[in-house]
């Protein structure tokens, strides 16, 4: 079956740090970019990320340059996402998704990871 | 950086009715831009990409035009399962942004 998995989620504090990987499988991993976008509760979508096929070129957003690291594991088929100096509006579900063809638009997403910043 | 802006925020229709979206751009992207669908607890759905080509498995009532700076994303005939919220994306740049949605809600 092809799909991305998600996992790493959960209750952090303000200033910490969390890993999320996102698995997949049923599709050749590594000859697609990758991405991460987050949705915070009742809110719109969000781009985070993207990393390209060999890793050798990453992408941010402005909100969370510098304090996010996107990375890749083709040998695994596992997608990262290190997390560094974490805020409240980090608070989120943070999805993975696969690029559609050489464009970057994204055509399959995962379900999905909660994030909740808070003390 | 590269700013979309979706109107109206919320289009309420009746099934059958015909619906249509607006994803204005700050500066030009030229035709980089496609289409999602999301459902509540669902991730979101390609619908349409590089303005007007429908993604795989799309039905033909959906469909998007435009370039430059406005876009739209046409629902001929409204189907019950057509009812959910609708983001428009743009790959012209770095940063890639999402539009804020358009919720097309049941009248």
């Amino acid at each position: 079956e092809v799909q991305l998995l998600e996992s790493g989620g959960g209750l952090v504090q303000p200033g910490g740090s969390l890993r999320l990987s996102c698995a997949a499988s049923g599709f050749a991993f590594n000859s697609y970019a990758m991405t991460w976008v987050r949705q915070a509760p009742g809110k719109g979508l969000e781009w985070v990320s993207g990393i390209s096929i060999s890793g050798d070129r990453t992408y941010y957003a402005d909100s969370v340059k510098g304090r996010f690291n996107i990375s890749r594991d083709n040998d695994k088929n596992t997608l990262f996402l290190q997390m560094n100096s974490l805020r409240a509006e980090d608070t989120a579900v943070y999805y993975c998704a696969k690029t559609w063809v050489s464009l970057w638009y994204f055509d399959l997403w995962g379900r999905g990871t909660l994030v909740t910043v808070s003390s | 950086e590269i700013v979309l802006r979706q109107s109206p925020a919320t289009l309420s229709l009746s099934p059958g009715e015909r619906a249509t979206l607006s994803c204005r751009a700050s500066p030009s992207i030229s035709s980089y831009l496609a289409w999602y669908q999301q459902k509540p607890g669902q991730a979101p759905r390609l619908l349409i990409y590089d303005a007007s080509n429908r993604a795989t498995g799309i039905p033909a009532r959906f469909s998007g035009s435009g370039s430059g700076t406005d876009f739209t994303l046409t629902i001929s005939s409204l189907e019950p399962e057509d009812f959910a919220v609708y983001y428009c994306q743009h790959r012209s740049n770095w940063p890639l942004a999402f539009g804020g949605g358009t919720k097309v809600e049941i009248k």
